[in-house]
């Protein structure tokens, strides 16, 4: 069956640090593929997605490209804030498979001054 | 954005009791939910699919006499907890995809802590 991969965390930078989260999938078909933050005390928001290979999700200084080669959709920000301490999950939904998703474990981002 | 909330937000109570847990959305309509179980440091696990009309579609392993979802209408599913016992003390989310002319989104609640004494 499908499944993601995610680093396990938690992930502690310094503010302006450059940010890596690493998330590979398995997947039987041609998935799309999700990151969603979860802020403390809050649902889970989509941060940014791809749904087919070589594309470029962005959003808020985040980015991640679909690698089909490496299976991989790694999370990236070239400067973090404070403001983005959160946990991120790196998720896929298979076409056709009805809106369901597949969640890694979560990573947890804490930045610091 | 679309709002999905649940109510409550945590909730205690005894073993053999049974707890209801809603989850709604806010300003959209749903003939669509899903409920999720997270444990501790563990990914979120896809419990059911919730159907406005229709019953509910259970992931495999999960025990649908135990877990009773009712999707009563297009911005309501209820998740009821029967006879629960410590080990269904766990975190529970449910989300609901929005139907856009471009695509879909989902949209979280902020979840029900669950503890069972």
């Amino acid at each position: 069956g499908d499944s993601v991969t995610q680093m396990e965390g938690p992930v502690t930078l310094s503010e302006e640090a450059f940010l890596t989260i690493n998330c590979t999938y398995t997947a039987t078909g041609y998935p799309s593929l999700f990151w969603y933050v979860q802020y403390p005390g809050e649902g889970l928001q989509l941060l940014l997605k791809a749904t087919k290979a070589d594309d470029k999700g962005s959003n808020k200084g985040f980015e991640a490209t679909y690698r089909k080669e490496t299976t991989s959709f790694h999370l990236e920000k070239g400067s973090v804030q404070v403001s983005d301490s959160a946990v991120y999950f790196c998720a896929l939904s298979e076409p056709g498979g009805g809106n369901k998703l597949t969640f890694g474990t979560g990573t947890q981002l804490k930045v610091e001054l | 954005g679309a709002v999905v909330s649940q109510h409550p937000s945590w909730v205690i109570c005894k073993s053999g009791t049974s707890v209801k847990i809603e989850c709604r959305s806010l300003d959209f309509q749903a003939t669509t939910m899903f409920w999720y179980r997270q444990f501790p440091k563990q990914s979120l696990m896809l419990m059911a699919t919730s159907n406005e009309g229709s019953k509910a579609t259970y992931e495999q392993g999960v025990e649908k006499d135990k877990f009773l979802i009712n999707h009563a209408s297009l911005t309501l599913s209820t998740l009821t907890v029967t006879s629960a016992h410590p080990e269904d003390s766990s975190f529970y989310i449910c989300s609901a995809p929005r139907t856009g002319r471009l695509n879909n989104e989902q949209f979280f609640g902020p979840g029900t802590r669950l503890t069972v004494l």
